[in-house]
């Protein structure tokens, strides 16, 4: 089984501040790795994924992410955010083997954006 | 979403009435998927099925049930027996291992 452990439920930032939103898996098996990006009452956009290859992923609206086998980390940065990324970050795994594509979400990090 | 809809958007309910939310999709994908996503839980799988008439439970499927009659369509029952079904539910298709969402429906207990 896996979990997912997003380690801030509410991220306040400037404007053209670089961000971070951490987050960190358990699996006892190899994984893939995902951000989703949720405005409000809207359902979840893909913004980018692990599946093989660089441990630097990059995805939509500058974001990127990095993979780290060694933590179990999966991190998300942008270096310079805008008003309009304010909304709800989740990170998902799910388990590399055959069968049933379960995602296994954390709990979401809020992120604000200040003027 | 793109290809996946889901209606309707909004849905009231009465105590103690069942009540049917949509999920259709285009884009030709087996496997589809419910989730419920209640503040600061992030989402929880109700139901998910890999192919048609085929379905299995998820980790919250007390008080729901759901049917696969066609490989476009994933309807989702909330049942009067779900103790506190006032929610976002979101429905998901699953090409190749990323899942790709619809808008959502909010239902709401009135």
């Amino acid at each position: 089984a896996q979990s997912v452990t997003q380690l801030d439920s509410q991220v306040p930032v400037f404007e053209e501040a670089p961000v971070e939103l951490r987050c960190n898996y358990s699996s006892s098996v190899s994984v893939y790795l995902f951000w989703y990006v949720q405005y409000p009452n809207q359902g979840l956009q893909l913004l980018l994924k692990y599946l093989s290859g660089s441990t630097l992923v990059k995805g939509i609206n500058g974001f990127e992410a990095e993979f780290n086998k060694s933590q179990t980390s999966f991190h998300l940065r942008k270096p310079s955010v805008h008003i309009s990324d304010t909304a709800e970050y989740f990170c998902a795994v799910r388990s590399r083997g055959q069968g049933a594509q379960k995602l296994v979400f954390g709990q979401g990090t809020r992120l604000t954006i200040n003027p | 979403d793109g290809g996946i809809t889901q209606s309707p958007k909004y849905l009231f309910r009465k105590e103690g009435q069942n009540v049917t939310l949509s999920c259709e999709q285009n884009l030709n994908h087996d496997a589809m998927y419910w989730y419920r996503q209640d503040p600061g839980q992030g989402l929880r799988l109700i139901y998910y099925s890999q192919i048609v008439n085929d379905f299995q439970k998820g980790d919250i499927a007390e008080g729901y049930s759901v049917s696969r009659e066609k490989k476009e369509s994933f309807p989702l029952t909330v049942t009067s027996a779900q103790k506190n079904p006032t929610a976002f539910y979101l429905c998901a298709v699953a090409p190749f291992g990323e899942q790709f969402f619809g808008p959502g429906t909010r239902l709401t207990v009135l």
